[in-house]
């Protein structure tokens, strides 16, 4: 049971350039979430979907954009990156809202 | 929205000793409230969790205790270990579809 999957773990960008931050998990989990966590601000939620199909913005949504086609899978993607989206990434999942949310292990994403 | 503040940002505690992190949080409609440990280089795993129903929780030396009239809660460690040493950060589960928000974290260090 591999769990939250993330890929990659660690990317440098240049800016402007685009990419999309990769994020499956195998417990058919309706609920999953993209943060970020950056020092002293915690973890920020980007995006959340509630099932295949369905997306809405959380706290932080400008610069970024996110799909669910499947279930299983919930990528992020940066459009045109900017120094101020260098931070570290989390991709979440749970079965419900109000249960445990799994983590990946993040993708530390470094924008020059 | 839901705001979920987190004190204190660092503590440190000599092995043995306890440790306390406090949390509170404006939403009176927020349900759930987990604990999440994150270890250096990884994504955060739930520790402990508690529902609105219950005042406190125990798991070993970990104990969650939750007061809802006041809108805080908080987490302590007993017999604290050099292997508590991680960031911690508490969430609450607002209303309508939004996922956990989370608090900035508290990095504990134990000390041996």
């Amino acid at each position: 049971n591999a769990g939250v999957t993330q890929t990659p773990k660690f990317q440098v960008l240049k800016t402007g350039q685009s990419m999309t931050l990769q994020c499956a998990q195998d417990m058919n989990h309706e609920y999953m979430s993209w943060y970020r966590q950056d020092p002293g601000m915690g973890l920020r939620l980007i995006h959340y979907s509630v099932g295949a199909g369905i997306t809405d913005q959380g706290e932080v949504p400008n610069g970024y954009n996110v799909s669910r086609s499947t279930t299983e899978d919930f990528p992020l993607r940066l459009l045109s990156a900017a120094p101020s989206q260098t931070s570290v990434y989390f991709c979440a999942s749970s079965y419900e809202r109000v249960t445990e949310a799994f983590f990946g292990q993040g993708t530390r994403l470094t924008v020059v | 929205g839901e705001n979920v503040e987190q004190h204190p940002s660092t503590l440190s505690v000599q092995e043995g000793d306890s440790a306390v992190i406090k949390c509170t949080y404006s939403d009176s409609a927020s349900n759930y409230f987990p604990w999440y440990k994150q270890e250096l280089g990884k994504g955060p795993q739930l520790i402990i969790d508690i529902r609105s129903n219950v005042g406190e929780k125990k798991d070993q030396r970990i104990a969650v205790t939750l007061n809802k009239t006041a809108k805080h809660f908080s987490l302590h460690i007993t017999e604290t270990q050099p292997e508590d040493s991680a960031v911690y950060f508490c969430a609450a589960s607002p209303s309508g579809n939004t996922p956990l928000v989370f608090g900035k974290g508290t990095r504990l260090s134990v000390i041996a």
